[in-house]
């Protein structure tokens, strides 16, 4: 049962459009949703991050926007840069109980920004 | 610089030989955690540990020990690793997990590329 699903494999833009990259996730207990970056090679890097009482968390050029009633959640880059092209992994928190959390990764978006 | 390391970044073995991955970091971070990735497939957990001698199995545990006798580190031990073991496995470490500012941020290695013939 995947509970976090990005659906597109792939995204390329144009540099200085914006890009856009959705999550959609199906347990309504996730609390804490967050955004990381992958290049070739190298493990991947936190981006960016929203608690579920939230509905837009922005950074520089990075902004997250969370729509709890459609268990949805995308994040926007804009301007894109060509340095941006890397896979980008949705991750979403819950209690388990006590201490315990788990988080779950959807499958990655391969996003290529073109010169 | 606070990171991650895994060793070995790439190994090829054959089955039902024994290796361990280790994984040591150097944030004092209390959560530690392996993952796998596999084309198609993601990020899938396989093991996790909350603190020292705490440890919990993720979603695709099968074939795989891992113990956390000491803050830093967290090796992951294929007792006979078999080719559907082949993966890019990597560590990751959070200094706390809950809810707050900077919860749930991992910090990841720069994985290691294990391949099972």
């Amino acid at each position: 049962d995947q509970q976090v699903k990005q659906n597109s494999p792939s995204l390329s833009v144009q540099e200085g459009r914006i890009s856009i990259l959705n999550c959609d996730y199906t347990n309504s207990m996730f609390d804490y949703f967050l955004w990381y970056k992958k290049y070739p090679a190298e493990g991947p890097t936190f981006l960016i991050s929203i608690s579920s009482i939230k509905d837009k968390n922005e950074d520089g050029r990075f902004t997250v926007f969370l729509n709890k009633s459609a268990k949805h959640l995308s994040l926007h880059i804009v301007p894109s840069q060509p340095g941006d092209s890397a896979v980008y992994f949705c991750a979403a928190s819950v209690r388990l109980g006590g201490s315990n959390y788990k988080l779950t990764f959807g499958k990655g978006t391969l996003l290529t920004v073109n010169p | 610089e606070a990171q991650v390391t895994q060793n070995p970044r790439y190994l090829i073995t054959v089955t039902g030989k024994k290796l361990t991955v280790t994984c040591s970091q150097n944030m004092n971070h209390e959560y530690m955690s392996w993952y796998r990735q596999d084309p198609g497939l993601g990020l899938r957990q396989i093991y996790y540990s909350m603190n020292v001698e705490v440890t919990d199995k993720g979603d695709v545990p099968e074939g795989y020990k891992v113990s956390r006798k000491e803050k830093r580190n967290f090796p992951l031990i294929l007792e006979s690793p078999s080719p559907n073991q082949t993966s890019l496995y990597f560590c990751a470490s959070s200094l706390f997990w809950g809810v707050g500012s900077g919860a749930n941020v991992l910090t990841f290695g720069a994985g290691s590329r294990l391949t099972v013939l």
